[in-house]
């Protein structure tokens, strides 16, 4: 069973800038979270995507959006980019909603703001 | 709101000693517990769970915890290091036990294994 998988790996952009991070989940889990691993903050949830519908977001300001798509894939868009944004960000999918289920997480995408 | 606490951002130990790393969290009500582990540029890994039952959890690799509701605490223990346990490890619970609640993390314990 394939994994959780993200792309890009890295990202390098300037402030200011905007950018798309993907995740695709595993086969047959309809939930995908979107985490910040930011330098000595740990893991900030972000998002919460169900059924392609958006459930549930954390303390991030609007300029964090993201969709869901029919296959269950998901974007992370991040606008107006800011230094402080840099951090490793996962994307992590669930078989189902019961909070007690395992959530499966991606590798990750490293983005940089300069 | 709940909050999860790692006590130590950062613990050495020997290969073949004890591996303790601390987590205690703030609820009135018991919530779910997990213990991440995250390598080396890699996304995190379930090591273990708990939920209900038996207090004592085992998981992957050898590693266990064990949920104290008075100490609201749920430590991870390993009897015996190994090099390969070097890595990063997150607590990290589930508030309130509803549908989609993301997980609430502590900031992490780095464990470097010397021989």
């Amino acid at each position: 069973e394939a994994g959780v998988t993200q792309s890009p790996t890295h990202l390098i952009k300037t402030r200011g800038q905007q950018v798309t991070l993907r995740c695709s989940p595993i086969s047959g889990h309809t939930s995908v979270y979107w985490y910040q691993q930011a330098l000595g903050l740990g893991l900030q949830f972000l998002l919460w995507y169900d059924e392609g519908e958006e459930r549930n977001r954390g303390n991030f300001p609007p300029r964090f959006s993201g969709r869901q798509f029919p296959n269950y894939s998901s974007e992370l868009n991040v606008n107006a980019l800011e230094l402080e944004d840099s951090a490793l960000y996962l994307c992590a999918s669930i078989r189902g909603r019961s909070s007690y289920n395992e959530q499966f997480f991606g590798p990750g995408t490293r983005l940089t703001v300069l | 709101a709940q909050s999860v606490t790692q006590l130590g951002s950062h613990v050495s130990v020997s290969e073949g000693a004890l591996v303790l790393l601390r987590c205690n969290y703030s609820s009135s009500v018991p919530p779910y517990l997990f213990w991440y582990v995250q390598y080396p540029n890699q996304g995190l890994q379930l090591l273990l769970k708990y939920t209900t039952g038996a207090t004592l959890v085992k998981g992957i690799n050898g590693f266990e915890a064990e949920f104290k509701k008075s100490e609201t605490s749920f430590h991870l223990t390993k009897p015996s290091a190994h090099m390969s346990d070097a890595a990063e490890y997150f607590c990290a619970v589930s508030d309130l036990k509803q549908a989609g609640t993301a997980l609430i993390f502590g900031k992490g314990t780095t464990l470097s294994v010397s021989s």
